[in-house]
């Protein structure tokens, strides 16, 4: 299996711009989660989806941020309008069956200006 | 509320030498513990975790960590350091309740000296 992929790896954007990454879990994984890696805050839970379905998003840090995960094998994360301080580390990583751990993708360096 | 504490930000230690980085856990009921490491500019790879059984618990890399309840640590182990080992590593737990939620410690940079 390839592992979790996600793309871009880098996003350079403007402030107010609409920022869309993209997520594919390993497959057979019913859950998937995406994180935030600053080195002020740490990493931080967001969202995560079971078997496509948001279970709590109490992460996700206002309006501007939404995510989706249309299939099994796809799952978006967009920032309208997108703010210096979204400025982050993204990463997705997916779970599934009787395996607790969960698998991280290679993550996504946004950067706004 | 429930929480994983990583007490030290940084250790460094000679190549050869054995490892310690410290995780203590204050989580209800039968916690799941993990470890997980993360190479510069990469994702954080799983090493390994306690759900039952035997208290000491081998993973990736020659990694093992031993759960002690009286002490409410899973401190992480090496007997032998390599410099390939320097990373940042992350403690983390799904606690009960929260199905696969993990919630992470705040990692610690193990720096392994030539």
């Amino acid at each position: 299996d390839a592992g979790v992929i996600q793309s871009p790896r880098h996003e350079v954007t403007e402030m107010g711009q609409e920022v869309t990454l993209r997520c594919k879990p390993i497959s057979g994984h019913d859950y998937l989660f995406w994180y935030r890696q600053t080195m002020m805050r740490g990493l931080e839970l967001l969202i995560y989806f079971n078997n496509n379905v948001p279970i709590d998003d109490s992460g996700m840090p206002e309006d501007r941020f939404s995510a989706k995960m249309p299939n099994a094998s796809f799952s978006t994360l967009k920032i309208q309008p997108s703010e210096p301080r979204d400025s982050a580390v993204y990463f997705c990583a997916s779970s599934g069956g009787r395996l607790y751990e969960q698998y991280f993708g290679p993550g996504t360096r946004l950067t706004v200006t | 509320a429930q929480s994983v504490a990583q007490p030290e930000d940084q250790v460094n230690v000679a190549e050869g030498n054995p490892l310690t980085v410290k995780c203590t856990y204050s989580v209800s009921g039968n916690p799941y513990l993990f470890w997980y490491v993360q190479y510069p500019n990469r994702g954080l790879q799983f090493l390994l975790k306690y759900i039952t059984g035997d208290n000491l618990v081998k993973g990736s890399y020659g990694f093992e960590a031993e759960f002690n309840k009286s002490q409410t640590s899973f401190h992480l182990k090496k007997p032998s350091a390599l410099v390939s080992d320097s990373a940042l590593y992350f403690c983390a737990f799904i606690s009960s309740g929260s199905a696969r939620q993990l919630t992470f410690g705040s990692g610690t940079q193990l720096t392994v000296l030539p």
